[in-house]
């Protein structure tokens, strides 16, 4: 079945640091791919998504590319602020499905 | 507010009760989902409705577990003879075609069996 994995945290940064979280997925065909992140006290919110192939999702400074060739959706901002400290999921939705399929979650702790 | 509510945030119950939640979607959003989250997990879908019909079930649903969406617009999840392993994070989602069925998740209930 479908599985996402995502690399374990915390991960501590310092302000404006350079970041990037892991995400591998498994699936057939042709999935959609998330990020979701999670504020403390607050609700699951989505951050980007790629939808095909070679696809570059973008929100808020942060990237993902979609690469069918490692099954990848890796994370990445190139300066984290402490309001970016929250938890991020990967995620997918498989070809023809509607349930999303997350990974476990990366703390993201930054430090002024 | 015009996000998806739930309804209660928490809930504390003895082991074998029932509990009842409700969730209701982003008002022009035709499909509806439940997740279930534990502690330091991501969540895992339980269930999925288009409209009033429920098109889905996870292997996660137990027949302890009911999910119903009456005319298609709120859902309720009810869980019969609660156990220990219940406790958990129970979260609701909403999509349409307005936002490329994106689904927007509501702030969950909390659930602790004691």
């Amino acid at each position: 079945g479908d599985s996402v994995t995502q690399m374990e945290g915390p991960v501590t940064l310092s302000e404006e640091a350079f970041l990037t979280i892991n995400c591998t997925y498994t699936a057939t065909g042709y999935p959609s791919l998330f990020w979701y992140v999670q504020y403390p006290g607050e609700g699951l919110q989505l951050l980007l998504k790629a939808t095909k192939a070679d696809d570059k999702g973008s929100n808020k400074g942060f990237e993902a590319t979609y690469r069918k060739e490692t099954t990848s959706f890796h994370l990445e901002k190139g300066s984290v602020q402490v309001s970016d400290s929250a938890v991020y999921f990967c995620a997918l939705r498989g070809t023809g499905r509607r349930a999303l399929t997350f990974g476990s979650g990366t703390r993201l702790q930054v430090q002024p | 507010d015009t996000g998806v509510s739930q309804n209660p945030r928490h809930k504390i119950t003895k082991r074998g009760q029932n509990v009842t939640f409700r969730c209701d979607p982003i008002s022009e959003h035709n499909r509806l989902y439940w997740y279930r989250q534990t502690l330091g997990q991501g969540p895992e879908f339980l269930t999925y409705f288009q409209n009033e019909a429920q098109l889905e079930k996870s292997r996660l649903l137990s027949d302890r577990f009911s999910a119903e969406r009456p005319k298609g617009s709120f859902s309720t999840l009810e869980i019969q003879r609660t156990e220990q392993g219940d406790s958990a994070m129970y979260l609701c989602a909403s999509s349409g075609r307005g936002q490329g069925y994106e689904q927007y998740f509501g702030p969950g209930t909390r659930l602790t069996v004691t």
